[in-house]
């Protein structure tokens, strides 16, 4: 079956740091590659997604390539702000019929000015 | 911007007690879907739901648990009788289309069962 395993947490940076949260996947079939993050007494939000090999999602500075040589979807940012102090979870979703998710543990991240 | 709003935001019940969580989807979703995720693990999958069925369910979904969505606005997870391993953060979601669309999350409701 779909599994997602994300690098354990918590991880803390100062601001300004390069940011890189691994991501890898098994699965079986094509399936589309997202990063969801979670905000202090939010809900998940989509951060950003690939649907293919080789695609690349971007969105508020941060940027995940789906490798499927490598079966993995690593979140990067260049320069981290306090502001993106929150939990991120790898996921990816099946693409056929319901497209229900498979999530990593998610990786809480705190910057510190 | 249109979100998914889930109550209770934290639930403290008693084991062998009944719960219902509620969420509230966006309007013109047409799959929903109920996630839970137990403190320092992986968010799992529940249920998925669409044209008033179950169109999905893990083996997490036992017969203790039902959904139901009785007036096609409210989306409601009910747990019949709690145990304390239910003890989690539940998650609502929706989607507009079948494939390739966002799924939108609730803030999640915290379940404590004592």
């Amino acid at each position: 079956g779909n599994s997602v395993t994300q690098m354990e947490g918590p991880v803390t940076l100062s601001e300004e740091a390069f940011l890189t949260i691994n991501c890898t996947y098994t699965a079986t079939g094509y399936p589309s590659l997202f990063w969801y993050v979670q905000y202090p007494g939010e809900g998940l939000q989509l951060l950003l997604k690939a649907t293919k090999a080789d695609d690349k999602g971007s969105n508020k500075g941060f940027e995940a390539t789906y490798r499927k040589e490598t079966t993995s979807f690593h979140l990067e940012k260049g320069s981290v702000q306090v502001s993106d102090s929150a939990v991120y979870f790898c996921a990816l979703g099946s693409n056929f019929g319901n497209e229900k998710l498979t999530f990593g543990t998610g990786t809480r991240l705190t910057i510190i000015p | 911007e249109p979100e998914v709003t889930q109550t209770p935001s934290h639930q403290v019940t008693q084991m062998g007690q009944e719960v219902i969580l509620r969420c509230v989807p966006i309007s013109n979703h047409l799959y929903f879907y109920w996630y839970r995720q137990i403190l320092g693990q992986k968010v799992e999958f529940l249920v998925s739901f669409y044209n008033n069925e179950i169109s999905e369910k893990s083996e997490i979904f036992d017969d203790q648990f039902s959904v139901e969505r009785p007036d096609g606005s409210n989306f409601t997870l009910k747990i019949r009788s709690t145990k304390l391993e239910d003890s989690a953060m539940y998650f609502c979601a929706g989607r507009q289309g079948a494939v390739n669309t966002e799924a939108f999350f609730g803030q999640g409701t915290r379940l404590t069962v004592v």
